[in-house]
């Protein structure tokens, strides 16, 4: 079964320090999401992206944010200069065209900013 | 505003059934999602609602009341695997937006 894939697993950073984090959708899905979920407390929606821009963005993902399909296979969310604040669980999601009810989420990418 | 309720936690007993209820309100509505997440790990989807009424899937459903911004899941023949959090989250009315509650955390007992 396809799933979506993430790397790293785990990023230790510095503060202020950039991260980049890789997710992979799957194959023919077109819609792609990023989330955080800091330990404890609910899943957050930070961007939606679709045709190649963004669809949406929450409040969260301010300018330290930023996403890019960079080939057919890759989507990425970079954080410019990180703070102590975005220590959190990243997960990235996709979901295809014709059916946007589910989206299929990754395994999470568990950022430490210390 | 967007506000989702959910309870924190839910405890059952192995064979039993289990309702677990959301309350939202929110600026737009394009559908209802659950969503089973075990610690530690990736959320997975159980079920959607965008019109009111009972979606059944196996073991689990989902009612949806639009006009009362109510839903519920209904868990039946509970399972020791099922002891995980439950999501309840609000598509915006327009694009890709999600809010997702704050979970209710469901532990089976035998």
């Amino acid at each position: 079964e396809p799933e979506v894939t993430q790397t790293p697993s785990h990023q230790v950073t510095q503060m202020g320090q950039e991260v980049i984090l890789h997710c992979v959708p799957i194959s023919n899905h077109l819609y792609f999401y990023w989330y955080r979920q800091i330990l404890g407390q609910k899943v957050e929606f930070l961007v939606s992206f679709y045709n190649n821009e963004i669809s949406e963005k929450s409040e969260i993902f301010d300018d330290q944010f930023s996403v890019e399909r960079p080939d057919g296979s890759n989507f990425t969310l970079k954080i410019r200069s990180t703070k102590l604040e975005d220590s959190a669980m990243y997960f990235c999601a996709s979901s295809d065209v014709g059916s946007t009810d589910t989206q299929y989420f990754g395994p999470g990418t568990r950022l430490t900013v210390l | 505003g967007q506000n989702i309720d959910q309870p924190t936690e839910m405890t059952a007993t192995e064979g039993a059934i289990v309702q677990i209820n959301c309350t939202y309100q929110t600026s737009g509505f394009n559908g209802l999602f659950w969503y089973q997440q075990h610690a530690g790990e990736a959320p997975t989807f159980l079920s959607y609602n965008v019109l009111d009424g009972l979606e059944e899937k196996g073991r689990f459903s989902s009612f949806l009341s639009r006009s009362k911004g109510y839903s519920y899941l209904l868990l039946k023949e509970l399972q020791m695997k099922d002891s995980a959090s439950y999501l309840c989250a609000v598509r915006s009315l327009y694009g890709q937006n999600f809010v997702f509650g704050p979970g209710t955390r469901l532990s089976v007992l035998p």
